[in-house]
């Protein structure tokens, strides 16, 4: 069974700093696909990066970027020029690439971010 | 793109009465959809599965007579809460996916049952 896991409760950061977001994940698959999704208050899920885990390269999508570590299964967020509307729960989540058209999403507990002034 | 609808957003209701969810992509077709609950800082729980003209695959603990869902087209599945009581109040959402791994979420509907 696959598991994700998030280490970190809740985090804080100022503005305009950089802040990372651990993830780790469990799995014996070889090919599967990665998210990081965003809940801000108003707890609408928002996507904010996906990995397939077949890409070495690691995806970026203009401040958010991850650290991709498939041998450590590893899946980081990092956080650049942080704004306050960063301000939210961040969760990590897993899929299987073989059948995706109708696997679950495993989330992690998620992390919650708050973005100080 | 890759938006989708939920309605209502909120509802209250009487225990004992029957509350109706719709969840819509707006603008792909959604191959399967899912339901989530969702109480308060924790994460998502998927409660079921559900794919355009086929029964619902519902998670282990989750009442398929009390969580009806019908998802009658490429664009639309329902969660009907039956004969819903205080226990069932909580966020619920929902996720549709076109083919393509990546599950888009609509904004959730909060229930308050009375």
């Amino acid at each position: 069974a696959q598991t994700v896991t998030q280490s970190q409760p809740e985090m804080s950061v100022q503005e305009a700093e950089t802040v990372t977001l651990s993830c780790t994940y469990d799995t014996s698959e070889n090919n599967y696909y990665l998210f990081w999704y965003k809940q801000p208050p108003s707890r609408q899920m928002i996507l904010v990066i996906r990995q397939e885990a077949y890409k070495q390269q690691n995806a970026t999508e203009n401040r958010f970027s991850v650290n991709f570590q498939k041998a450590a299964k590893s899946f980081s967020l990092k956080i650049s020029d942080s704004q306050l509307g960063d301000t939210a729960m961040y969760f990590c989540a897993f899929t299987r690439a073989q059948s995706y058209n109708t696997d679950k999403l495993i989330f992690g507990t998620g992390t919650r971010l708050q973005v100080f002034p | 793109g890759a938006v989708v609808s939920q309605h209502p957003s909120w509802v209250i209701c009487k225990s004992g009465t029957s509350v109706k969810i719709e969840c819509r992509s707006l603008d792909f077709q959604a191959t399967t959809m899912f339901w989530y609950r969702q109480f308060p800082k924790q994460s998502l729980m998927l409660m079921a599965t559900s794919n355009e003209g086929s029964k619902a695959t519902y998670e282990q603990g989750v009442e398929k007579d009390k969580f009806l869902i019908n998802h009658a087209s490429l664009t639309l599945s329902t969660l009907t809460v039956t004969s819903a009581h205080p226990e069932d109040s909580s966020f619920y959402i929902c996720s549709a996916r076109a083919p393509s791994p990546t599950q888009y979420f609509g904004p959730g509907t909060r229930l308050l049952v009375l």
